[in-house]
């Protein structure tokens, strides 16, 4: 399974951007690179997900580096909601067909007021 | 749309007890995924189903662990017996499909062994 390295912590000001990066250099062609995040207490929620191309929707952005081995995350305006360990994730293929997810330690980002 | 239900939230037994933990997917949601996660570590893959049949459980302790989704809608996952290196939160997943992008998460059971 290709590994990713994430900063263990990070903060952002609340209504700034709040970009999370991560490094996954042995990533395969064909693996996807997911985000979920999980918010204290809580089990951990999809956020994004991207193959090759940058990705948005109503939550974030993903931008992923031409040659595949880094991406970041972008929350566009962070809010104290958005306090959460954040995972970066890249999703291999197993015999069949399925599909396996490995969860890291993950980035815990504060969002100060 | 209803979430993934799990029960008990939160479960505290000796060692050497038994428990067991259950998870109502999402209606319609053929894989399940049972998940363990040590304090401030990610979730780590126990187990994996696809409709009643198992996908992947190579991490999952099978001396004393064991998990079952008879009729390939509802699943528990039991642990016999328990041992002080299984507190953690068991938390339960479902997707359409193991080739669905999106895993939906429960909120998770919280045991704690004495």
């Amino acid at each position: 399974d290709a590994k990713t390295t994430q900063p263990p912590s990070m903060d952002c000001a609340e209504g700034r951007a709040a970009n999370l990066p991560c490094n996954h250099s042995t990533i395969s062609g064909n693996e996807y690179v997911y985000w979920y995040r999980q918010i204290h207490s809580q089990g951990p929620q999809y956020i994004i997900h991207g193959l090759k191309n940058n990705e948005t929707n109503e939550m974030a952005s993903l931008i992923i580096t031409e040659d595949r081995k880094s991406s970041t995350l972008i929350l566009p305006h962070a809010t104290l909601r958005d306090t959460a360990v954040y995972y970066c994730i890249v999703r291999s293929a197993m015999a069949g067909g399925y599909q396996k997810v490995t969860f890291g330690t993950g980035t815990k980002l504060q969002v100060i007021p | 749309e209803a979430g993934v239900a799990q029960s008990p939230r939160y479960k505290i037994i000796e060692k050497r007890q038994s428990v067991a933990f259950w998870c109502n997917p999402i209606s319609g949601h053929a894989t399940l995924y049972w998940y363990q996660q040590i304090l401030g570590q990610g979730p780590k893959l126990l187990i994996q189903f696809q409709n009643n049949g198992v996908v992947d459980d190579s991490q999952l302790p099978k001396d004393r662990f064991s998990a079952e989704r008879l009729k390939g809608v509802d699943s528990t996952l039991k642990i016999q017996p328990a041992k002080l290196e299984d507190s953690a939160v068991y938390l339960c997943a479902s997707s359409l499909g193991a080739g669905a992008y999106e895993q939906y998460f429960g909120p998770g059971t919280r045991l704690t062994v004495t």
